[in-house]
């Protein structure tokens, strides 16, 4: 298995467009989980799913974030209109057994 | 998820073993003790994870007291590759996963 694929890994972007990141989890993983890495916050839980469905999206930030799991094999996080301080790395895992996750490579989001 | 509190960093000679301890004193009994380790500019990795046995694997050695409030993570022959944040985190999953990071160690291995 190719482990957790996240893309672009780099992104740069000017204040107010849109951003989108994508994962695709390990096939056969029912947990997806989005995590955001700054210096000033560390690892950040934005929001997991399970089976496709978003259970608890409490650490995300504000309105401008969205996430989405049209199906087992793909998931999008969406932000807009993005703002400097929403740069960092975003990092993307899935699970199937308890409290072992598969964490992607990351996105690294600048956002000028 | 219980508080867990860590050294901010370690160093260690390569060849000898690390063990990095991490205190967990509010720990309830559901609480699993998780290890992550994420190095530069990479996702984080699983490293092994236990409720109240001591475990290995091939990476490392977990060794919780018999009381739970702290455990030690061992790498046995520590290596250059082995630096790196190490994350001790203590979380009922039950069949969820949810875990949250705090700082963790930055264990810096050096010849």
């Amino acid at each position: 298995d190719a482990g957790v694929i996240q893309s672009p890994r780099h992104e740069v972007t000017e204040m107010g467009q849109e951003v989108t990141l994508r994962c695709k989890p390990i096939s056969g993983h029912d947990y997806l989980f989005w995590y955001r890495q700054t210096m000033m916050r560390g690892l950040e839980l934005l929001i997991y799913f399970n089976n496709n469905v978003p259970i608890d999206d409490s650490g995300m930030p504000e309105d401008r974030f969205s996430a989405k799991m049209p199906n087992a094999s793909f998931s999008t996080l969406k932000i807009q209109p993005s703002e400097p301080r929403d740069s960092a790395v975003y990092f993307c895992a899935s699970s199937l057994a308890r409290g072992k996750l598969f964490f992607g490579s990351g996105t690294q989001l600048s956002v000028l | 998820d219980a508080k867990t509190t860590q050294p901010t960093s370690m160093d260690c000679a390569e060849g000898r073993a690390a063990n990095l301890p991490c205190n967990h004193s509010t720990i309830s009994g559901n609480e699993y003790v998780y290890w992550y380790r994420q190095i530069h500019s990479q996702g984080p990795q699983y490293i092994i994870h236990g409720l109240k046995n001591n475990e290995t694997n091939e990476m490392a050695s977990l060794i919780i007291t018999e009381d739970r409030k702290s455990s030690t993570l061992i790498l046995p022959h520590a290596t250059l590759r082995d630096t790196a944040v190490y994350y001790c985190i203590a979380s009922y999953t039950g069949t969820a996963s949810k875990l949250t990071f705090g700082t963790g160690t930055r264990l810096q291995v050096t010849l």
